[in-house]
């Protein structure tokens, strides 16, 4: 099985400025017959399921808003929250969907400081 | 606009069954695979299964193999997700989430089911 291991556990960040969060697989989800990254980050708040935000690693979801981006290849990927709103209070998710079973990161949650 | 329904919360004792539905609408059921997660308390994410909602096939988390059951109606656009041989450690929010299309992400999700295993 792919682990995913994310940092930090847990960050706080003041309103406006940037949140960075990483996620590290423990093999490669790049596939050179497509040149894809196989990795999708996911929002969730509390009591609710999760919600896409990117996938292929830096492919952004029709209506996130775009403070939001996705970075990385191979095994070591970032999403990042350029200017951190109220509303992005949430525990953020990646995940890797080229080989089963599809497998999470612990998560990371995001406060404001 | 894409729904997906779970069926409601569900408490049970240990070793006993539990079936979630999950009902699709808003885009073609057959044409998507079905997958269910599941998340127990202060826990990641888990992935437990899909059931490809078109032919019918099944792959399942060697975690749950012999377990794990899904299946669907497509006349009712509705998956299922049935979980025998309930432990304690299997209280948790089961979720089903649909895969946009061959091996790729999960673009939508059901609203989450509570499932409580307590004697």
């Amino acid at each position: 099985d792919i682990v995913m291991t994310q940092s930090p556990d847990s960050l706080a960040v003041s309103l406006g400025e940037r949140a960075t969060i990483n996620c590290r697989s423990s093999q490669s989800v790049f596939y050179r017959s497509n040149n894809k990254n196989y990795l999708a980050w996911y929002q969730q708040k509390p009591g609710q399921p999760p919600k896409l935000l990117i996938y292929w690693a830096s492919t952004r979801e029709s209506g996130v808003p775009d403070r939001f981006s996705g970075s990385g290849s191979g095994t070591d990927f970032t999403l990042t929250i350029s200017s951190l709103q109220a509303e992005d209070v949430a525990v953020y998710y990646c995940q890797q969907y080229c080989s089963t079973p599809r497998t999470f990161g612990q998560g990371t949650k995001v406060e404001i400081k | 606009q894409v729904h997906l329904v779970q069926s409601g919360a569900e408490v049970k004792e240990p070793g006993a069954s539990v079936k979630v539905s999950c009902k699709a609408s808003g885009y073609t059921f057959t044409n998507y695979v079905i997958h269910w997660v599941r998340q127990a308390p202060g826990q990641r994410l888990e992935w437990m299964g899909w059931i490809n909602a078109g032919n019918g096939n099944t792959k399942y988390s060697q975690k749950f193999q012999g377990r794990v059951t899904t299946t669907r109606d497509t006349s009712a656009s509705t998956a299922y997700m049935e979980l025998s041989s309930l432990r304690s450690e299997d209280t948790a929010v089961y979720y089903c989430a649909r895969e946009q299309a061959a091996v790729t992400h999960f673009d939508s999700w059901g609203q989450g089911t509570l499932v409580t295993v307590s004697s």
